[in-house]
């Protein structure tokens, strides 16, 4: 059974890069079924989606964020990566990441494309 | 200010029928899948719904998801009281090029 664990510093400081790790456990990163997915929620509100990345490194990312997020692999660790500079109070929130599966045979778009699996969250903090 | 709308709160009686609505336009709702998500407080979002009206294994079909037009629903029939949660509505949107999600519904019971 697939499960994700996100992990990384709880504080950042404004104006810094946040910097966050998901591991996955009973799946590959690299089965090339799946893409891999990050989202956050601020406290008190809801769901935001940060991005999506596939096996190839292909990247979706929010218009509203697209210029500070970057989103990225590690295969050797199993491990999916978000990094978001020029942090603000505004970032604070927990941020989750979750497996994006396909059901039928139009799997080949990231439209098709659902967050099935999701990590228990991890929460950050900006803040000086 | 989210791209989907949902109402924030919505209650029912125990075995009663609660339905929350989700309004987007035809970028999104209107011409692709709505995914729905359950959270409890302090908990990770579950998914309840994908592709409008697909229940994943394991959860009930008290559960269930439509679509009309640019506006989805998730019904929830015999309504309990550990179906207290939040309740959030997602769908891939054409003209942004990625996920949007609504507010988010509180549901309660009476």
């Amino acid at each position: 059974q697939v499960q994700l664990q996100e992990s990384g510093p709880g504080l950042v400081r404004p104006s810094e890069t946040l910097s966050l790790n998901c591991s996955v456990s009973g799946d590959s990163i690299r089965s090339g079924t799946h893409y891999w997915g990050w989202i956050r929620q601020p406290p008190g509100k809801g769901l935001e989606w940060i991005g999506n990345i596939y096996e190839t490194g292909a990247t979706y990312y929010n218009p509203s964020l697209k210029s500070r997020v970057t989103i990225f692999e590690d295969s050797s660790r199993n491990q999916i990566s978000l990094k978001l500079s020029s942090v603000t109070a505004a970032d604070t929130a927990v941020y989750y990441c979750a497996r994006l599966d396909c059901d039928g045979g139009a799997c080949y778009s990231v439209i098709y494309f659902f967050m099935a699996v999701w990590g228990r969250g991890t929460t950050v903090t900006v803040s000086s | 200010q989210s791209v989907l709308t949902q109402p924030p709160s919505a209650s029912g009686t125990p075995g009663q029928r609660v339905t929350i609505s989700c309004s987007g336009n035809s970028a999104n709702i209107g011409n692709n899948y709505v995914s729905w998500f359950q959270q409890f407080p302090g908990k990770a979002p579950k998914l309840l719904i994908y592709k409008t009206r697909q229940r994943p294994s394991g959860v009930p079909d008290r559960f269930s998801g439509s679509k009309s037009g640019t506006s989805a629903s998730l019904a929830i029939s015999d309504f309990r009281s550990e179906d207290e949660a939040d309740y959030h509505c997602a769908a891939w949107d054409d003209k942004l090029s990625g996920v949007v999600f609504g507010g988010g519904t509180r549901v309660t019971a009476l």
